[in-house]
């Protein structure tokens, strides 16, 4: 079974900087199933990233998804305080599997 | 816009049944989507429990095969987790979702959660 590993666990940066969450994959998957989620206390996870590279409806520019095979990205430009929160990946199928999480914490 | 809400008993008893509903609006259980159930326990990440699809097909994660059954009901818009022989480990929030609304392959809609805990 395929597993995913996100790096940092926790992240902390000042609002501006830029932020770099990993999602590495045991073993290599369509970039298709692969998003990304932003999940703020109290408040069920909200889809960011689908198909590793497209951006949800309403989803800021600064936020960006990119990677094939195992190694998946999500960048997140000039961060706002609002984005401060847990970040988490995803590979859609069944098993649906989701990566433990970063936490992105202000400095 | 498609929304979900779950409701079901917030407390439940060691060794009893966990029994949860998730009422769809602004969308049909009839439709080209596989309906998801996922919990988070307090503090912690993301599992998912288990899918169903028109009725005819479900999906649960191994590690909670024998004791979880996701059914639907289609004339009431609503789809049901039934999770037994619950412990305090199955303390999570359990959210509702559906897959969509881009490629299928992303949880774009989820309900805002509920949360059970299991205690006597």
């Amino acid at each position: 079974e395929i597993v995913l590993t996100q790096s940092p666990g926790t992240l902390s940066l000042s609002p501006g900087e830029s932020a770099t969450l990993s999602c590495r994959a045991s073993q290599g998957f369509s970039s298709s199933h692969l998003a990304w989620y932003q999940q703020r206390p109290g408040q069920p996870p909200r889809l960011l990233i689908y198909g590793a590279s497209g951006r949800a409806t309403d989803i800021p520019a600064r936020f960006r998804g990119s990677g094939s095979g195992t190694d998946f990205t999500l960048t997140i430009s000039s961060l706002e305080p609002e984005d401060f929160a847990v970040y988490y990946c995803q590979k859609y199928g069944s098993p649906l599997l989701f990566g433990q999480g970063t936490r992105l914490d202000i400095k | 816009q498609v929304q979900l809400q779950e409701s079901g008993p917030g407390l439940v008893k060691p060794s009893e049944t966990l029994s949860l509903t998730c009422s769809v609006s602004g969308g049909s259980l009839s439709s080209n989507n596989w309906w998801i159930w996922i919990r988070q326990p307090p503090g912690r990440g993301l599992e998912w429990i288990g899918d169903i699809y028109h009725s005819e097909a479900t999906n649960y994660n191994t590690s909670l095969k024998n004791r979880v059954t996701i059914s639907m009901d289609t004339s009431k818009n609503q789809f049901s987790l039934s999770l037994t022989s619950v412990t305090a480990a199955d303390t999570a929030v359990y959210y509702c979702a559906r897959d969509g609304p881009y490629n299928n392959f992303e949880i774009g809609h989820w309900g805002q959660g509920i949360l059970v805990t299991v205690s006597s």
